[in-house]
């Protein structure tokens, strides 16, 4: 199984301000297989992020994802009022299990 | 368009059983994988299972392996969770979602409590 650590576990930052977030795998990800979504209290997580570096649909420009192997970050330009939420990596399209990292919050300082 | 919508959680005792629906709409069904994801009370996501859209491929997690059972009906663009044994641990929201380069949509959730 792939153990996929998030780090950090909280980020308080500022409206307009930069946000890095980064997953470490535990092992290579398969053919970079690497999401990342977006939950906000109450709701389903939301798809930004696939194939480690490509925008879902209706993604804005400011979210990002770039890494390879078993490192990977995703950047969140210009923090809007919106984006603040918990976001979550996942390795996906391997051998099962797929796995999920713990979770960065993104808080508001 | 896409629109996943669940239904069949409830409270359940030690030991029971339930069933889980995902009806699916706005997309050819039997064309994706499809997931059942899991978030326990203030927990992160778990992944449980996925099955193929022609139901032939199935994996689980080890934590549900042997007492739940995904399954499809691309007829009626359904999916399926038969749960049995089922353990306090179990408690959680229960997602189903599509697989397209990750998990693209979502349902909203269905709460399942397992608790006496």
């Amino acid at each position: 199984e792939i153990v996929l650590t998030q780090s950090p576990g909280t980020l308080s930052l500022s409206p307009g301000e930069r946000a890095t977030l980064s997953c470490r795998a535990s092992r290579s990800v398969t053919s970079n297989y690497l999401a990342w979504y977006q939950q906000k209290p109450g709701q389903a997580p939301r798809l930004l992020i696939y194939g480690a570096s490509s925008r879902a649909t209706g993604i804005p420009d400011r979210f990002s994802g770039s890494g390879s192997g078993t490192d990977f970050t995703l950047t969140i330009s210009r923090l809007e009022p919106e984006d603040f939420a918990v976001y979550y990596c996942q390795q996906y399209g391997g051998s099962p299990p797929e796995t999920f990292g713990q979770g960065t919050k993104v808080e508001i300082k | 368009q896409v629109q996943l919508v669940e239904s069949g959680g409830g409270l359940v005792k030690p030991g029971g059983s339930l069933r889980l629906y995902c009806a699916a709409s706005g997309f050819r069904f039997s064309d994706y994988y499809m997931s059942w994801i899991r978030q326990g009370p203030e927990k992160g996501l778990e992944w449980i299972s996925y099955i193929s859209g022609s139901g032939d491929t199935i994996y689980y997690a080890d934590s549900v392996k042997g007492r739940f059972t995904i399954s499809r009906d691309n007829a009626n663009n359904s999916l399926y969770l038969q749960m049995n044994s089922l353990r306090g641990e179990d408690t959680a929201v229960y997602y189903c979602a599509r697989d397209y380069g990750g998990r693209d949509y979502w349902g909203q959730g269905t709460l399942v409590t397992v608790s006496s």
